[in-house]
């Protein structure tokens, strides 16, 4: 079992330009989610899915977009980045009804 | 807004002595609780979690306390080892979503 995978783990962009984070869970989990990790502020919520084919806004949801592929794959676009998306982010899945949430490594992006 | 937060953003304790890692949320209608550990460049581990209608939960070396009536939660680590240096953050759920405090860091001193 790799439990949930994320890619990639490191990511340098420039204002403007997008991209995808990918995440995987091996564990047959119906719920998925993403975080981002802020110095001095905690993880905060930006999208989750309940199950495959929902997703809901989180706490912090602008400038990003969700995709559940299938019940294993929840991805993650930034359409434009900025300044302010430089961040630690998180992918995470749990069945949904326990609040043991399984964490990836996470990913490290910081836009320039 | 209501929140989950910590009461204090570092903790250095002496190998071998009890930690104390405190935290105070302010949505009372929260009914249960969780305590994550996040060592450097990983992401957070389940460490112990307690539903409202507890009081205390015991682990291995961990005990968390749950006061309603102040609405206080904390994390009791006993016998502090070197590997238990790392952020630790306490949660709450609500409908299915967890919200994370600030989080502590806690450094053993060898």
């Amino acid at each position: 079992n790799a439990g949930v995978t994320q890619t990639p783990k490191f990511q340098v962009l420039k204002t403007g330009q997008s991209m995808t984070l990918q995440c995987a869970q091996d564990m047959n989990h119906n719920s998925m989610y993403w975080y981002r990790q802020d110095p001095g502020m905690g993880l905060r919520l930006i999208y989750y899915s309940a199950s495959e084919g929902t997703t809901d806004k989180g706490e912090v949801p602008n400038g990003y977009n969700v995709s559940r592929l299938n019940k294993r794959e929840f991805s993650l676009r930034l359409e434009s980045a900025a300044p302010s998306q430089t961040s630690v982010y998180f992918c995470a899945s749990n069945e949904g009804e326990t609040g043991e949430l399984f964490f990836g490594e996470g990913s490290r992006l910081t836009v320039l | 807004g209501e929140s989950v937060g910590l009461h204090l953003p570092t903790l250095s304790v002496q190998e071998g002595d009890n930690s104390i890692i405190n935290c105070a949320y302010s949505n009372s209608a929260s009914d249960y609780f969780i305590w994550y550990k996040q060592e450097s460049g990983k992401g957070p581990q389940f460490i112990i979690d307690i539903r409202s209608n507890m009081d205390k939960r015991q682990g291995q070396r961990v005990t968390v306390l749950l006061n309603k009536t102040v609405k206080h939660l904390s994390l009791q680590i006993a016998a502090t080892q070197p590997g238990d240096s790392a952020v630790y953050f306490c949660a709450e759920i609500n409908d299915y979503k967890l919200s994370f405090g600030a989080g502590t860091t806690v450094t053993v001193r060898a």
